[in-house]
This record gives structure tokens, sequence and C-alpha cells, in this order.
């Protein structure tokens, strides 16, 4: 069993829809949360970041963490084309080691 | 803030060269450094974590002795693929992450083709 698990979707939305991205768990000391939008050919840049369970807001986005049922999630308000990308969770516990998920790709479409 | 350069963007060469890349953070020092491949439509794998200072740690499978990594100071990390063959083209990203910080902040990756 993969230590983080995402969708590889694709997944594909009209414009000004709510996406949700979400990504499962298997080890319960992961403690940190992150997640990365990364645009064709581009760099991972950090969309969110969170520490343990709870909810964050930043804009059009939020980020949940239920550590309880080890699940992330991610949620794009009012989706735009420009979101189009591969949305990648990440996750550490103590120490230098970041797990990844495989990403999901988002498509908006106009 | 937390701005993290690689160069060159994009490199070609020649099957048996070496090929030299440069990890910089710009505005921040950076402890840990982590070089990542990754191939189309694939996810981020992890080659190796360099701490300033020490010998880089390889991940299962990556030979240390290929992939050269040294991490002579807090802002800068350079990944040497000697003798490149064509199954060495892909995507090769850095990753930086301050003392003070859980976070990676990743450069915007460098492209390399072997002919």
């Amino acid at each position: 069993q993969k230590e983080v698990e995402q969708d590889p979707g694709p997944l594909s939305v009209p414009e000004g829809a709510i996406v949700s991205l979400n990504c499962t768990y298997s080890n319960s000391a992961f403690q940190y949360f992150m997640w990365y939008r990364q645009y064709s050919r581009k760099g991972p840049e950090l969309l969110m970041y969170t520490y343990s369970s709870g909810n964050k807001e930043d804009g059009r986005f939020t980020a949940q963490v239920d550590k309880s049922s080890k699940y992330i999630s991610l949620f794009i308000r009012d989706s735009q084309p420009s979101d189009s990308a591969t949305y990648l969770c990440a996750m550490r516990y103590t120490g230098n080691q970041f797990y990844f998920g495989t990403g999901t790709s988002l498509t908006v479409i106009p | 803030g937390a701005v993290v350069s690689q160069h060159p963007s994009w490199v070609i060469c020649k099957s048996g060269t070496s090929v030299k890349i440069e990890c910089r953070s710009l505005d921040f020092q950076a402890t840990t450094m982590f070089w990542y491949r990754q191939f189309p439509k694939q996810s981020l794998m992890l080659m190796a974590t360099s701490n300033e200072g020490s010998k880089a740690t390889y991940e299962q499978g990556v030979e240390k002795d290929k992939f050269l990594i040294n991490h002579a100071s807090l802002t800068l990390s350079t990944l040497t693929v000697t003798s490149a063959h064509p199954e060495d083209s892909s995507f090769y990203i850095c990753s930086a992450s301050p003392s003070t910080a859980t976070e990676q902040f990743f450069g915007p990756g460098t492209r390399l083709t072997v002919l």
C-alpha cells in the first residue's frame, strides 16, 4: 500500500464549478499537509499548507484535513481556466522526508 | 519570498557527456535541498536529500556515482548527471526547505535531453 493515495483523474469541470480534490494516507503520524499546483513543464508551486486537523482558507481555495479518517481535501470555488493544472498533495511527519501523491490532472473548461 | 531558481532550464547534450544543474534558494537559507525526477504525466520521484555540508542521502535505486549531488552552501546545491545516456532524459526538479519551516519550495525544473 502506498503511503499516499491520490486519484490521478483526469478531472474536467466547467468554469465556475466547485472542484474537490482528495488524498488518503496510511500513516497516522503525518502532521503537516500541503497542496501544490503544477503547470505543465513547470515546478510545483505551494498552494496551501496546514498543520494537523482542521480547515484553512485562502481566497478561492480551502484545504481540509481529517486525521481521524486519514483524508485531506482541497476545494476550489468558482474554478477558472487558469486553475487547469496538476494538483499534488504532500505530507510529512517529523524529519525531512515528504510523501507526495501522484497528482490529479484538472481541466477547467471555459 | 521563498524563491528557488534552477539553471539551466533546458539542456541538450550528447550521450556520454556530463551535465551540471544548479539549484539556488534566492531569498532564504536552505538547510535541506531535495532533487526529484519527473517523467511525463507522472508524479515526482525523490532521488536524494542533501543537507548543507553533508553527503547526500540517496533513495533506493538511485546511483550515487551517476547522480552527483553537492550542497556546498546554504543557498546552492548542484546535481551532476555523469556520462549521461538517453534514458537519463527527464525533467529534474529541485526543492529547498528552510530550517524554520516545514514546507518545500520548488524550483522551475530543468529539462534534460540526451541525444
